[in-house]
Formats: C-alpha cells, sequence, structure tokens
C-alpha cells in the first residue's frame, strides 16, 4: 500500500506570497492531520479534517487554513506569507475505527522557504 | 514538552547495546502515546504506541513504558543498530479529541560503530 504522499517536496514563495500544500492520505484513511515543523518550536498540530470537516484545529492565525476533499486528499493554505512560515510541513493520515484515536501516518513533508 | 531548537538533548550508544530515551508528558488526560523516529530528510515514522490502560508494550527490538503517575513515557531499543541513528519523538493524544498530537522536543540518537 502506497505511503502519505505530498507534493510539492520543495517551494520557495517571497513574503506575502500565498501557497497551497497538497496531501494524499494512504488509501482507506479519511482522517488527515497537518504538522509544522521548525527547529525553534519543534513540530506543532495546524489542523485535523475528517469527513471533509475541520475535526481539530491547533494555535495558529488565520492565514493557516486547510481543507478536505471527498476522496479524502486534503489542501493546507497559507496566505500572506512571512519568513517565520519557513518550515517543513508534514501531513499524516489515519484510519479512522471505532477507536477514539488511530496511529497516524506521516508523509515526507513539503519545506517551504519564504524569502 | 517543551522544543528545546538546534540543542537536542543526545544520545551517543554503543552499536549492539540497550538505548533508553525518556520523555515527560503534559497532560495527565492524554489516553494515547506514540513514539515516532525521524532520519534526516524524512517524516516521521511510527514506531510503537501504547494507551493509558497499559504500562508496558512490546514490539520488534522496542519496548515502550509508561508511568501515568509521574506523567513519564521511555522508549527501550535492544541491540541498537546503526540504523537507529536519528531523532525520536514521544507523541500524545487526548483520546476524545480525535487526531491532535502534542510532540515533545525530541532526542538525537547517534549510534557507534
Amino acid at each position: 500500500k502506497a505511503g502519505v504522499t505530498q507534493t510539492p517536496r520543495y517551494l520557495i514563495k517571497t513574503r506575502g506570497q500565498q501557497v497551497t500544500l497538497s496531501c494524499s492520505p494512504i488509501s482507506g484513511h479519511r482522517s488527515v492531520s497537518w504538522y509544522q515543523q521548525t527547529p525553534g518550536q519543534g513540530l506543532q498540530f495546524l489542523f485535523e479534517y475528517f469527513s471533509e470537516t475541520q475535526r481539530n484545529k491547533g494555535n495558529f492565525p488565520g492565514r493557516f487554513s486547510g481543507r478536505q476533499f471527498s476522496n479524502s486528499r486534503s489542501e493546507m493554505n497559507v496566505s500572506t506569507l512571512e519568513l517565520g512560515d519557513s518550515a517543513l510541513y508534514l501531513c499524516a493520515s489515519s484510519f479512522v475505527s471505532s477507536a477514539t484515536t488511530d496511529t497516524q501516518y506521516f508523509g515526507p513533508g513539503t519545506r517551504l522557504t519564504v524569502l | 514538552g517543551e522544543s528545546v531548537g538546534l540543542h537536542l538533548p543526545t544520545l551517543s550508544v554503543q552499536e549492539g547495546d540497550n538505548s533508553i530515551i525518556n520523555c515527560a508528558y503534559s497532560n495527565s488526560a492524554s489516553d494515547y502515546f506514540i513514539w515516532y523516529k525521524q532520519e534526516s530528510g524524512k517524516g516521521p515514522q511510527f514506531i510503537i504506541d501504547i494507551r493509558s490502560n497499559m504500562d508496558k508494550r512490546q514490539g520488534q527490538r522496542v519496548t515502550v513504558l509508561l508511568n501515568k503517575t509521574v506523567k513519564h513515557l521511555s522508549l527501550q531499543i535492544a541491540a541498537t543498530q546503526p540504523g537507529d541513528s536519528a531523532v525520536y519523538f514521544c507523541a500524545e493524544n487526548l483520546g476524545h479529541a480525535g487526531n491532535k498530537l502534542t510532540f515533545g522536543g525530541g532526542t538525537r540518537v547517534l549510534v557507534k560503530p
């Protein structure tokens, strides 16, 4: 079974621009979560989508948004980019079972550099 | 846990020895805990998980111990190999909240041949 895929793998943008990142979950997984990883703040939760609805949200400004499609693929968008948005953006998917939580499997990430 | 930025705690271990990585978690209501391994240039890779109704769980060469009294989690790697060199993260989740992992700052493991 193919793993979580993220596109693009690398991206360079300038301040003020916006960016859209894409994530395809493992086949059969219906939950997609996004995380930001930086050297200074570590791994931080952005949001989770399940059944095309945002189920959880982290403590990020409204410039960070996301959505999920009916095939469970997800996109996240960052508007009005700032230098501090430079990070590795990770997507994780999980199969939603009767358990309250399920193992999340991560993709390779998208490395965003803001100049 | 708090991130320590670029200055990750480092565990140097001789190949073949056992490794123990420790983690303090923050929320006493968390009921699901996971260990991930991250190699340079890759996303975190799932190693093993444990739910709060257990205090020990074993996998292949790995054991996770959970002490809810002191909110402590540890990962033991038996017979550490060069391929185990990576950064290891513990993560916690509140069960009723869906998937919303809170990660520790990470520990770098260096395996010496």
